[in-house]
């Protein structure tokens, strides 16, 4: 079993629609989540990161922790065309510095 | 202020040959990652560098793979006697000392094709 597991897609929505990403994962440790865009050809792109549980909004963006079930959601509002992308979820424990990843979802928003 | 910064972009390599990926951590970053990213996988951890020390590298090969960060000059991977199998993008980040996970930086990666 993989330590964090993402369906990788793809996944083609309308533009203006709501895109609903998540990861589950299996370390009960990792206290950090982050949500990263991957542009083709491109390096990942910090998104937003949450600390424990809860939820935390950027603009269109809202990431979602549960703990009790491993499982961390990304919603993007209102999608655009410019958010087409791959999305990496990604996982790390306090106090160290590696980031366990998720494959990736690819995302297209249709005009 | 200029990001992180890898070269060459892409590398092609016959297979037995040596691979040698660059990176140039963010301005003001002491702290270096390497990341592979295998098609269809998550990226994954490698080695973890600071200037002239290698603190982790649990994550890499323990054959042929080699990293080192010198007091001077950018951060090198090197690959040697490439197979096809490591052909993978290869993803640099950096970061400050005592930043968080969160805190790390990528560069645009170098894609390498073993041939």
């Amino acid at each position: 079993q993989k330590e964090v597991e993402q369906d990788p897609g793809p996944l083609s929505v309308p533009e203006g629609a709501i895109v609903s990403l998540n990861c589950t994962y299996s370390n009960s440790a990792f206290q950090y989540f982050m949500w990263y865009r991957q542009y083709s050809r491109k390096g990942p792109e910090l998104l937003m990161y949450t600390y424990s549980s809860g939820n935390k909004e950027d603009g269109r963006f809202t990431a979602q922790v549960d703990k009790s079930s491993k499982y961390i959601s990304l919603f993007i509002r209102d999608s655009q065309p410019s958010d087409s992308a791959t999305y990496l979820c990604a996982m790390s424990a306090p106090d160290d510095y590696k980031l366990s990843f998720g494959a990736g979802t690819t995302v297209t928003v249709r005009a | 202020n200029a990001g992180v910064m890898q070269n060459p972009r892409h590398l092609v390599r016959r297979r037995g040959q040596e691979a040698r990926l660059r990176c140039s951590p963010m301005k003001g970053h002491s702290h270096v990652y390497w990341y592979r990213q295998l098609p269809e996988e998550g990226l994954k951890f490698m080695v973890y560098l600071q200037k002239e020390n290698i603190i982790d590298e649990s994550g890499m090969p323990k054959e042929r793979f080699s990293a080192e960060f010198p007091k001077e000059g950018p951060s090198i991977l090197r690959i040697q006697q490439v197979v096809r199998g490591d052909s993978a993008a290869y993803f640099c980040a950096s970061s400050s000392p005592g930043q968080q996970p969160y805190g790390q930086y990528f560069g645009p990666g170098t894609r390498l094709t073993v041939t």
